[in-house]
C-alpha cells in the first residue's frame, strides 16, 4: 500500500480528457515536487512530467500535470488508442525519506 | 546519446543474492544521481533507493534497507545493485534509472531507463 493513492483504473473514449488523481500528504505532495510516467507492457516506464506540471520535450502537450496541496493530478486530453498503458505518479517523502511510486492507475481507452 | 545497459536475466535460489548492473554511456558519469526501480509481476513500480555518483552517497528504501546494496565502478561508468536473501517476493524486473536533470538531486526525476533485468527466484 503506497503512501501516494491512485485510482486503480481509469477509462475514456477517443478525444475525451482523463483526469488521474494522486493523493498524498504534507510529507510527499504538499511539499515536494510531483512526477508522473506512463508505463507500457514490456517497455520501460516513461517520464511524462516533472515538476509538477513541467513537461519534457517530446511529450505531447495533451498531457499535463497539476498539483493543489496534497493532491497532484494527470490530465490527458484529446485521448488516443495508445495512450492505454498504466500511469503512476512519485515524489520524494521526508517521512520515509527517500522517493515513492503512487500504485498506478490502469487507463483502458474504450 | 545517453544509453543505460543492464546485465541479462538471473536465476537464484531462495537465501541466494543477485547483483545487475547498469553500465551508462553518453553523459559525465558523476553529474547524475542512478535510481533503482523494481516491478514485481503484475505490480506496480517500487523505488528501491538512489546513488549519487559524485561521492557513491546512497539512500535506500525502508522496504529493502538491511538487504540491498547500491554501488558504482567510476573507471567502467558502471553501477550495480545487489540484493541479498532472496524470497520469492523478489521475483520482478529491476531498473536503473538516471535523472533527467543534474540538478534534480534525489527526486525520482527519471528521464532515462535501462531495458530492465528479470530476477527469478525459484527453487
Amino acid at each position: 500500500q503506497s503512501v501516494l493513492t491512485q485510482p486503480p483504473s481509469a477509462s475514456g473514449t477517443p478525444g475525451q480528457t482523463v483526469t488521474i488523481s494522486c493523493s498524498g500528504s504534507t510529507s510527499n505532495v504538499g511539499s515536494k515536487y510531483v512526477y508522473w510516467y506512463q508505463h507500457l507492457p514490456g517497455r520501460a516506464p516513461q517520464l511524462l512530467i516533472y515538476n509538477n506540471n513541467q513537461r519534457p520535450s517530446g511529450v505531447p502537450d495533451r498531457f499535463s500535470g497539476a498539483k493543489s496541496g496534497t493532491s497532484a493530478s494527470l490530465a490527458i486530453s484529446g485521448l488516443r488508442a495508445e495512450d492505454e498503458a498504466d500511469y503512476y505518479c512519485a515524489a520524494r517523502d521526508d517521512i520515509l525519506s527517500g522517493s515513492v511510486f503512487g500504485g498506478g492507475t490502469k487507463l483502458t481507452v474504450l | 546519446q545517453v544509453q543505460l545497459v543492464q546485465s541479462g536475466a538471473e536465476v537464484k535460489k531462495p537465501g541466494a543474492s543477485v547483483k545487475v548492473s547498469c553500465k551508462t554511456s553518453g553523459y559525465i558519469f558523476s553529474k547524475y544521481y542512478i535510481h533503482w526501480v523494481r516491478q514485481a509481476p503484475g505490480q506496480g513500480l517500487e523505488w528501491m533507493g538512489v546513488i549519487n555518483p559524485d561521492g557513491a552517497g546512497t539512500t535506500y528504501s525502508q522496504m529493502f534497507k538491511g538487504r540491498v546494496t547500491m554501488t558504482r565502478d567510476t573507471s567502467t561508468s558502471t553501477f550495480y545493485m545487489e540484493l541479498r536473501s532472496l524470497k520469492s517476493d523478489d521475483v520482478g524486473t529491476y531498473y536503473c534509472a538516471r535523472a533527467a536533470r543534474d540538478s534534480a538531486g534525489y527526486d525520482p526525476d527519471l528521464a532515462y531507463w535501462g531495458q530492465g533485468t528479470l530476477v527469478t527466484v525459484s527453487s
